[in-house]
Protein backbone atom coordinates (compact mmCIF):
# COMPACT_ATOMS: atom_id res chain seq x y z
CA UNK A 1 0.00 0.00 0.00
CA UNK A 2 0.61 3.27 -0.61
CA UNK A 3 0.82 4.34 3.52
CA UNK A 4 1.82 3.83 6.27
CA UNK A 5 0.32 0.42 7.83
CA UNK A 6 -0.34 -0.55 10.97
CA UNK A 7 -1.42 -4.73 12.38
CA UNK A 8 -3.62 -5.52 14.47
CA UNK A 9 -6.45 -1.98 13.93
CA UNK A 10 -7.32 -3.29 17.65
CA UNK A 11 -6.10 -5.75 20.11
CA UNK A 12 -7.98 -7.12 23.51
CA UNK A 13 -5.28 -8.46 26.06
CA UNK A 14 -5.31 -10.07 29.56
CA UNK A 15 -3.33 -8.52 31.86
CA UNK A 16 0.16 -10.00 32.25
CA UNK A 17 0.16 -11.31 28.59
CA UNK A 18 2.59 -9.80 25.84
CA UNK A 19 2.06 -8.10 22.89
CA UNK A 20 3.30 -7.52 19.61
CA UNK A 21 2.19 -4.93 17.47
CA UNK A 22 3.47 -4.10 13.93
CA UNK A 23 3.97 -1.38 11.78
CA UNK A 24 4.76 -1.64 7.84
CA UNK A 25 6.77 2.09 6.96
CA UNK A 26 6.18 3.74 3.52
CA UNK A 27 8.81 2.37 1.00
CA UNK A 28 11.70 3.96 0.87
CA UNK A 29 11.58 6.07 4.83
CA UNK A 30 14.21 5.83 6.51
CA UNK A 31 12.80 7.10 9.85
CA UNK A 32 10.15 5.48 11.86
CA UNK A 33 8.30 6.41 14.92
CA UNK A 34 5.92 4.57 17.80
CA UNK A 35 4.24 7.25 19.65
CA UNK A 36 1.55 6.37 22.21
CA UNK A 37 -1.57 8.42 22.49
CA UNK A 38 -4.23 7.51 25.63
CA UNK A 39 -7.37 8.41 25.32
CA UNK A 40 -7.99 12.42 24.72
CA UNK A 41 -4.38 13.24 25.04
CA UNK A 42 -1.42 13.95 22.84
CA UNK A 43 1.13 12.34 21.36
CA UNK A 44 3.72 10.65 23.76
CA UNK A 45 7.18 9.45 21.89
CA UNK A 46 8.40 6.07 22.56
CA UNK A 47 10.96 5.50 20.20
CA UNK A 48 12.88 6.49 16.76
CA UNK A 49 14.66 4.37 14.32
CA UNK A 50 16.73 6.53 11.15
CA UNK A 51 18.17 4.61 8.89
CA UNK A 52 21.12 2.00 10.10
CA UNK A 53 22.16 4.51 13.43
CA UNK A 54 21.69 2.85 16.77
CA UNK A 55 18.07 3.57 18.29
CA UNK A 56 16.83 6.56 20.40
CA UNK A 57 14.86 4.95 23.19
CA UNK A 58 14.78 7.58 25.30
CA UNK A 59 10.72 7.54 25.36
CA UNK A 60 9.86 3.71 26.29
CA UNK A 61 8.27 4.47 29.72
CA UNK A 62 9.66 0.64 31.13
CA UNK A 63 11.99 -2.15 30.47
CA UNK A 64 8.72 -3.85 29.12
CA UNK A 65 8.42 -1.75 25.74
CA UNK A 66 11.31 -2.86 23.39
CA UNK A 67 11.37 -2.79 19.46
CA UNK A 68 12.44 -3.44 16.53
CA UNK A 69 13.12 -2.45 12.86
CA UNK A 70 14.46 -5.58 10.74
CA UNK A 71 16.12 -4.70 7.47
CA UNK A 72 15.46 -1.06 7.76
CA UNK A 73 12.13 -1.63 7.05
CA UNK A 74 9.09 -3.26 8.95
CA UNK A 75 9.32 -2.23 12.95
CA UNK A 76 7.96 -4.44 15.77
CA UNK A 77 6.91 -3.02 19.19
CA UNK A 78 6.55 -5.49 21.99
CA UNK A 79 5.54 -4.76 25.71
CA UNK A 80 5.77 -7.62 27.68
CA UNK A 81 3.65 -8.47 30.70
CA UNK A 82 1.23 -6.05 29.81
CA UNK A 83 -0.72 -3.54 32.64
CA UNK A 84 -3.75 -1.69 32.57
CA UNK A 85 -2.54 1.41 32.09
CA UNK A 86 -0.89 0.36 28.49
CA UNK A 87 -4.24 0.83 27.06
CA UNK A 88 -3.60 3.50 24.47
CA UNK A 89 -3.29 3.60 21.00
CA UNK A 90 -0.01 3.32 19.45
CA UNK A 91 0.65 5.24 16.22
CA UNK A 92 3.56 4.11 14.42
CA UNK A 93 5.26 7.25 11.52
CA UNK A 94 7.58 6.70 9.02
CA UNK A 95 9.26 9.63 6.97
CA UNK A 96 12.17 10.29 3.85
CA UNK A 97 15.45 11.44 4.95
CA UNK A 98 16.16 14.59 3.73
CA UNK A 99 17.83 17.73 4.74
CA UNK A 100 15.52 19.83 3.62
CA UNK A 101 13.27 20.57 6.59
CA UNK A 102 10.69 21.81 4.16
CA UNK A 103 10.43 18.70 2.59
CA UNK A 104 9.96 16.42 5.96
CA UNK A 105 6.98 15.23 6.94
CA UNK A 106 5.99 12.32 9.37
CA UNK A 107 3.30 9.91 7.73
CA UNK A 108 1.17 8.18 9.96
CA UNK A 109 -0.38 5.09 10.18
CA UNK A 110 -4.18 4.30 11.57
CA UNK A 111 -3.06 3.10 14.73
CA UNK A 112 -3.18 0.24 17.32
CA UNK A 113 -5.96 0.44 20.01
CA UNK A 114 -4.47 -2.03 22.41
CA UNK A 115 -6.98 -2.70 25.79
CA UNK A 116 -5.68 -4.27 28.01
CA UNK A 117 -8.18 -5.97 31.03
CA UNK B 1 14.58 16.21 24.73
CA UNK B 2 12.81 19.52 24.16
CA UNK B 3 9.38 19.71 25.06
CA UNK B 4 6.48 22.06 23.72
CA UNK B 5 2.72 23.17 25.50
CA UNK B 6 0.08 24.16 23.42
CA UNK B 7 -2.27 26.44 24.84
CA UNK B 8 -5.64 26.32 25.10
CA UNK B 9 -6.03 22.80 25.91
CA UNK B 10 -9.69 22.56 24.79
CA UNK B 11 -11.24 25.22 22.71
CA UNK B 12 -15.03 25.04 21.73
CA UNK B 13 -16.74 27.90 19.83
CA UNK B 14 -19.59 28.42 17.33
CA UNK B 15 -19.39 27.92 13.92
CA UNK B 16 -17.91 31.74 12.06
CA UNK B 17 -15.63 32.87 14.79
CA UNK B 18 -12.34 33.50 14.67
CA UNK B 19 -9.66 31.24 16.93
CA UNK B 20 -6.26 31.12 17.92
CA UNK B 21 -3.83 28.36 19.68
CA UNK B 22 -0.35 28.80 20.44
CA UNK B 23 2.23 26.44 20.55
CA UNK B 24 5.56 27.42 23.43
CA UNK B 25 8.60 25.98 23.92
CA UNK B 26 12.22 27.31 25.79
CA UNK B 27 14.03 25.76 22.73
CA UNK B 28 14.74 26.28 19.66
CA UNK B 29 13.72 24.02 16.87
CA UNK B 30 14.91 24.01 13.56
CA UNK B 31 11.44 23.96 11.83
CA UNK B 32 7.81 23.13 13.50
CA UNK B 33 5.09 21.88 11.89
CA UNK B 34 1.48 21.94 12.39
CA UNK B 35 -0.86 18.51 12.31
CA UNK B 36 -4.66 17.61 12.75
CA UNK B 37 -5.54 14.45 14.21
CA UNK B 38 -9.43 13.25 13.32
CA UNK B 39 -10.95 10.57 15.45
CA UNK B 40 -9.87 7.05 14.19
CA UNK B 41 -7.06 8.65 12.37
CA UNK B 42 -3.35 9.45 12.67
CA UNK B 43 -2.16 13.08 12.48
CA UNK B 44 -1.83 14.39 9.13
CA UNK B 45 0.66 17.58 8.20
CA UNK B 46 -0.64 20.72 7.98
CA UNK B 47 2.03 22.86 7.37
CA UNK B 48 5.88 23.29 7.81
CA UNK B 49 7.70 26.63 9.33
CA UNK B 50 11.03 27.29 8.92
CA UNK B 51 12.23 30.60 9.01
CA UNK B 52 11.96 32.98 12.36
CA UNK B 53 9.06 35.43 11.56
CA UNK B 54 7.58 33.41 8.81
CA UNK B 55 3.61 33.22 8.39
CA UNK B 56 1.75 30.64 5.88
CA UNK B 57 -1.41 30.70 5.24
CA UNK B 58 -3.73 27.80 3.97
CA UNK B 59 -6.91 28.81 3.13
CA UNK B 60 -8.53 29.92 6.35
CA UNK B 61 -5.80 29.06 8.80
CA UNK B 62 -2.91 31.29 8.85
CA UNK B 63 0.40 30.15 11.28
CA UNK B 64 3.20 31.94 12.16
CA UNK B 65 6.32 30.90 13.35
CA UNK B 66 8.14 33.38 16.23
CA UNK B 67 10.95 35.23 15.34
CA UNK B 68 13.05 32.95 18.08
CA UNK B 69 11.90 30.07 16.57
CA UNK B 70 10.94 28.83 19.88
CA UNK B 71 6.62 29.32 19.80
CA UNK B 72 4.08 28.99 16.80
CA UNK B 73 0.19 30.18 16.58
CA UNK B 74 -2.25 29.07 14.51
CA UNK B 75 -5.21 31.54 13.37
CA UNK B 76 -8.48 30.21 11.74
CA UNK B 77 -11.19 32.65 10.40
CA UNK B 78 -14.44 31.97 10.25
CA UNK B 79 -14.03 28.85 11.73
CA UNK B 80 -16.10 25.71 10.37
CA UNK B 81 -17.12 22.31 11.77
CA UNK B 82 -15.12 20.77 9.58
CA UNK B 83 -11.74 22.41 11.53
CA UNK B 84 -13.30 20.04 14.86
CA UNK B 85 -10.32 17.68 15.84
CA UNK B 86 -6.93 18.10 17.67
CA UNK B 87 -4.28 20.48 16.61
CA UNK B 88 -1.02 19.32 17.33
CA UNK B 89 2.35 21.09 16.67
CA UNK B 90 5.56 19.45 16.57
CA UNK B 91 8.89 20.24 16.30
CA UNK B 92 12.01 19.08 14.53
CA UNK B 93 15.13 18.52 16.74
CA UNK B 94 17.84 18.98 14.65
CA UNK B 95 17.95 19.43 10.17
CA UNK B 96 19.32 16.05 9.91
CA UNK B 97 17.51 13.77 13.01
CA UNK B 98 14.32 14.28 12.22
CA UNK B 99 13.14 13.48 15.48
CA UNK B 100 9.80 15.23 15.99
CA UNK B 101 8.36 16.22 19.35
CA UNK B 102 4.96 16.45 19.61
CA UNK B 103 3.40 18.78 22.03
CA UNK B 104 -0.40 17.58 23.87
CA UNK B 105 -2.79 19.07 21.44
CA UNK B 106 -5.49 21.43 21.06
CA UNK B 107 -8.88 20.16 21.07
CA UNK B 108 -11.41 22.02 19.03
CA UNK B 109 -15.09 21.75 18.73
CA UNK B 110 -16.88 23.75 15.96
CA UNK B 111 -20.36 23.98 16.93
CA UNK B 112 -22.70 24.82 13.81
Amino acid sequence: GAGVSQSPSNKVTEKGKDVELRCDPISGHTALYWYRQSLGQGLEFLIYFQGNSAPDKSGLPSDRFSAERTGGSVSTLTIQRTQQEDSAVYLCASSPLSTDALNTEAFFGQGTRLTVV
Amino acid sequence: TQLLEQSPQFLSIQEGENLTVYCNSSSVFSSLQWYRQEPGEGPVLLVTVVTGGEVKKLKRLTFQFGDARKDSSLHITAAQPGDTGLYLCAGEEDNYGQNFVFGPGTRLSVLP
